[in-house]
């Protein structure tokens, strides 16, 4: 059965920073491009970041770039968002989420099939 | 970046409604997108892909339709754990987006 664990998240203030991981197993890690998707309180859902399989590629949106670092450690099956210089903006429940191909071309897009629970992030002084 | 547009954006419906979401996208996406359906408090579970390709274990009543710039959900007998919140994606680029959601209630 394919499980995707988030952890990490909590209260941190403005300008403060935090590490999210997402715990996978069921699969074959390693052999899966991973995304993180937010969710800030009551709104729709927003697509942050991306690694490709074996970490060489990553993706991030706009309104992250520059301030989060997406990471992967296939030898633990872990991915992770290094979450910097938090803003207001960026509290919202953070999910990782896993393409729904092995191996896919990272730069071509698919859909996620699998997704965790969610952690929250909470940006409050 | 691909801009994705649901309507409506609330639908309140009853049991047995055939109910219809639509969901366009502001350049062509070929049949590169999915469904999601979202409950309160839970992580989305992925529905539809390719437009029209249902998931394993998704019921019957769920389908897809579409291509290019304008998408359809439709469930054809709405039940009720059917009440919540679809969003649409589009994967025709590694920018995936999402529509702002439909709350059905």
């Amino acid at each position: 059965e394919v499980q995707l664990v988030e952890s990490g998240g909590g209260l941190v203030q403005p300008g403060g920073s935090l590490r999210l991981s997402c715990a996978a197993s069921g699969f074959t890690f390693s052999r899966y491009n991973m995304h993180w998707v937010r969710q800030a309180p009551g709104k729709g859902l927003e697509y942050v970041s991306a690694i490709s399989s074996n970490g060489d590629s990553t993706y991030y949106a706009n309104s992250v770039k520059g301030r989060f670092t997406i990471s992967r450690d296939n030898s633990r099956n872990t991915l992770y968002l290094q979450a910097g210089r938090l803003r207001a903006e960026d509290m919202a429940v953070y999910y990782c989420a896993r393409d729904g191909f092995p191996n896919f071309d990272f730069w071509s897009g698919y859909y996620m099939d699998y997704w965790g629970q969610g952690t929250l992030v909470t940006v409050s002084s | 970046d691909i801009q994705m547009t649901q309507s409506p954006s609330t639908l309140s419906a009853s049991v047995g409604d055939r109910v219809t979401i639509t969901c366009r996208a502001s350049q062509s996406i070929s049949s590169w997108l999915a469904w999601y359906q979202q409950k309160p408090g839970k992580a989305p579970k992925l529905l539809i892909s390719k437009a029209s390709s249902s998931e394993s274990g998704v019921p019957s009543r769920f389908s897809g339709s579409g291509s290019g710039t304008e998408f359809t959900l439709t469930i054809s007998s709405l039940q009720p754990d059917d009440f919540a919140t679809y969003y649409c994606q589009q994967y025709n680029s590694y920018s995936r987006t999402f529509g702002q959601g439909t709350k059905v209630e």
